[in-house]
């Protein structure tokens, strides 16, 4: 069974406006991790949390992790119609990485 | 670098024939995996490898066989196929066990 679900499944926001997605998984995590995915195109790698940590930042994305609630949420700032794809949480275990269903950002001019 | 590349991008198949997807990886990552993706579903893991000579079995195995000869390669190979195995096919590499993947552009297959 998969590991991460993403919450919610499509979200629609007007350009500028911040996008919040949620991600909530089942086991023990040594890492949890956050991907794009251009429609028609591999999925590319955002930002990596490990387990110690609470919070991260890379440009217009803040990433939160909760061990005890076992869930993340990835805010994007500012959006732009470029941000306009879907997003996934995996999360990883000694050896695989499992996927969550994703979420689909339309983000409107 | 080429990074991770995979082919054919797209391919038609009859119900029962075999056929490889390709994989390979110039980046010298010691993990690789095979993930298939289906509308509403994210991605699910077939099949992985942490380095030449070892693979193992992923959430949806059954129907696939991989092989890891070399670091570089890891194909995917489809038996017999099913109409259930039409999907979008995505190959991934990692450096450590624990580090980001890189993935390919995808292998559109359907199983007529």
């Amino acid at each position: 069974s998969q590991q991460g679900e993403e919450d919610p499944q499509a979200l629609s926001i007007q350009e500028g406006e911040n996008a919040t997605m949620n991600c909530s998984y089942k086991t023990s995590i040594n890492n949890l991790q956050w991907y794009r995915q251009n429609s028609g195109r591999g999925l590319v790698h955002l930002i990596l949390i490990r387990s110690n940590e609470r919070e991260k930042h890379s440009g217009r994305l803040r990433v939160t992790l909760d061990t005890s609630k076992k869930s993340s949420s990835l805010l994007i700032t500012a959006s732009r119609a470029a941000d306009t794809a879907s997003y996934f949480c995996a999360t990883g275990g000694n050896n695989d990485m499992r996927f969550g269903a994703g979420t689909r950002l339309t983000v409107k001019p | 670098n080429a990074g991770v590349t995979q082919t054919p991008k797209f391919q038609v198949l009859k119900t029962g024939q075999s056929m490889t997807l390709q994989c390979a990886q110039d980046m010298n990552h010691e993990y690789m995996s095979w993930y298939r993706q289906d509308p509403g579903m994210g991605l699910r893991l077939i099949h992985y490898s942490v380095g030449a000579g070892i693979t193992d079995q992923g959430e949806v195995p059954n129907g696939y066989n991989v092989s890891r000869s070399t670091t570089e390669d890891f194909p995917l190979r489809l038996l017999s196929a099913a109409p259930s195995q039409t999907s979008v096919y995505f190959c991934a590499s990692r450096f450590h066990w624990a580090g980001e993947l890189f993935f390919g552009e995808g292998s559109r297959l359907t199983v007529l």
